[in-house]
């Protein structure tokens, strides 16, 4: 089955402290991996799409990494301002032959100053 | 440039009285339209989407449904609110091709009590 699962549920970092996030996924033929930040009580916003492995892309202190299984966000020496939940989601087969944007339970990061 | 309206922000409605979500989107045409939920701690869930004027699919069983009466308006409805209906509510649209990242609005926090 299909599945997008992401860990761990939570991190707290200290500032600077530098980390990953992981998102595994088993789907066949992988039509793009994105990764999405939301603040509290606001919509998520895109941050990347990875569509193969070996592909990296980096944002300020963010960077995504994407292998056949799984995708990691890289955060280096983060700041409060990264504090956030940070989702990953694929497109999944649904019926009709449509791809659905299907999303991961999220991280949800803290970074103490 | 484009933009996702969402309203009301923040809804409290009584057990078995209706709902009504509106969702509206500025600056595209033919857009994909999704409604998502999002439960305390929980990912996204996707409720319904739309690839175009009247069409809808439905992603989950329950006492809601959706409507698209124009090209760039979506609306999310229920006769009859259940408990379970409370949650955080997500508007969405992507361009067509099923590799396209999702752009939010700012959500509708329901309860209902």
């Amino acid at each position: 089955e299909d599945q997008v699962t992401q860990s761990p549920e939570a991190l707290r970092l200290q500032e600077g402290e530098s980390s990953s996030l992981n998102c595994s996924y088993t789907v066949s033929g992988l039509r793009g991996l994105f990764w999405y930040r939301q603040d509290p009580g606001k919509g998520p916003e895109f941050l990347f799409t990875l569509y193969s492995a070996g592909e990296e892309k980096e944002k300020e202190r963010l960077k995504a990494t994407l292998t056949k299984k799984e995708s990691f966000l890289h955060i280096t020496a983060p700041k409060p301002e990264d504090s956030a939940t940070y989702l990953c989601a694929v497109p999944l087969g649904a019926s009709g032959g449509s791809y659905i944007p299907t999303f991961g339970r999220g991280t949800s990061l803290i970074v103490h100053p | 440039s484009q933009t996702i309206h969402q309203w009301p922000a923040t809804l409290v409605q009584p057990v078995g009285s209706p709902l009504s979500l509106e969702c509206t989107v500025e600056g595209t045409s033919n857009p994909n339209l999704y409604w998502y939920r999002q439960a305390a701690g929980r990912g996204l869930q996707l409720l319904f989407y739309s690839v175009g004027i009247g069409q809808i699919s439905s992603e989950v069983p329950q006492n809601l449904s959706a409507s698209r009466p124009q090209d760039r308006q979506f609306i999310l409805s229920s006769k009859k609110l259940l408990l379970s209906d409370s949650g955080f509510y997500l508007c969405a649209w992507s361009r067509g091709a099923v590799d396209e990242k999702l752009f939010f609005g700012s959500g509708t926090q329901l309860s209902v009590l």
